[in-house]
């Protein structure tokens, strides 16, 4: 199993531009995670699916981020307009069942930088 | 608000000593907890973890402690191993609500040779 994927690994990419996030989860997992470190506040959980349909996203920063999950193997993380206090790993999680004592396994992550 | 709190961004140990790694927590409906070890340029991967009826639990070299009335948890490690260095993260969520798991900021442990 090659476990979460997430592209790309490091982007780069100035203030106001559009950033895209994209992660396949575990195959056969029916819940997605995305999460957000930084030094401050650690991992963050910003929104999650379950069988492909957003359950909550009250963790979003604001408008600016939006999330999509159109089948079961694919799910991006945008951010439009980009601004530099985005700057921060961005990981996807993903798990069995959602449940709450369900192991999450997560891809690598995605190091964003906006200058 | 942070919800989950490591107030230790970092500790030092010696090869062979015990690691503890403490966390606490604020919200009385978490009934479940984890810890998450993370390597640079990795996700976090699961450790181990404890719901609230019990108080300890063991896996190898780590052991989890609960301390429900003070709101406290702690990763014991013995003893610690080089290859232990990492982010280890504490981790809380209520069972029978969303999934919405609280991470805390996170210590690095880093274990001497």
């Amino acid at each position: 199993d090659a476990g979460v994927i997430q592209s790309p690994r490091h982007e780069v990419t100035e203030m106001g531009q559009e950033v895209t996030l994209r992660c396949k989860p575990i195959s056969g997992h029916n819940s997605l995670f995305w999460y957000r470190q930084t030094m401050m506040r650690g991992l963050e959980l910003l929104i999650y699916f379950n069988n492909n349909v957003p359950i909550d996203d009250s963790g979003m920063p604001e408008d600016r981020f939006s999330a999509k999950m159109p089948n079961a193997s694919f799910s991006t993380l945008k951010i439009q307009p980009s601004e530099p206090r985005d700057s921060a790993v961005y990981f996807c999680a993903s798990s069995f069942t959602g449940l709450t004592t369900d192991t999450q396994y997560f891809g690598p992550g995605t190091r964003l930088t906006v200058l | 608000d942070q919800q989950v709190k490591q107030n230790s961004p970092s500790l030092s140990v010696q090869e062979g000593r015990i690691s503890i790694l403490n966390c606490d927590y604020t919200n009385s409906m978490f009934d479940y907890f984890l810890w998450y070890k993370k390597y640079p340029a990795e996700g976090p991967t699961f450790l181990i973890s404890i719901s609230s009826i019990k108080d300890k639990n063991e896996d190898g070299r780590f052991t989890v402690f609960l301390n429900k009335s003070a709101k406290h948890l702690s990763l014991h490690i013995v003893p610690s191993q080089p290859g232990d260095s990492a982010v280890y993260f504490c981790a809380a969520s209520a069972m029978g609500g969303n999934n919405d798991m609280r991470f805390g900021a996170g210590t690095r442990l880093t274990v001497k040779p």
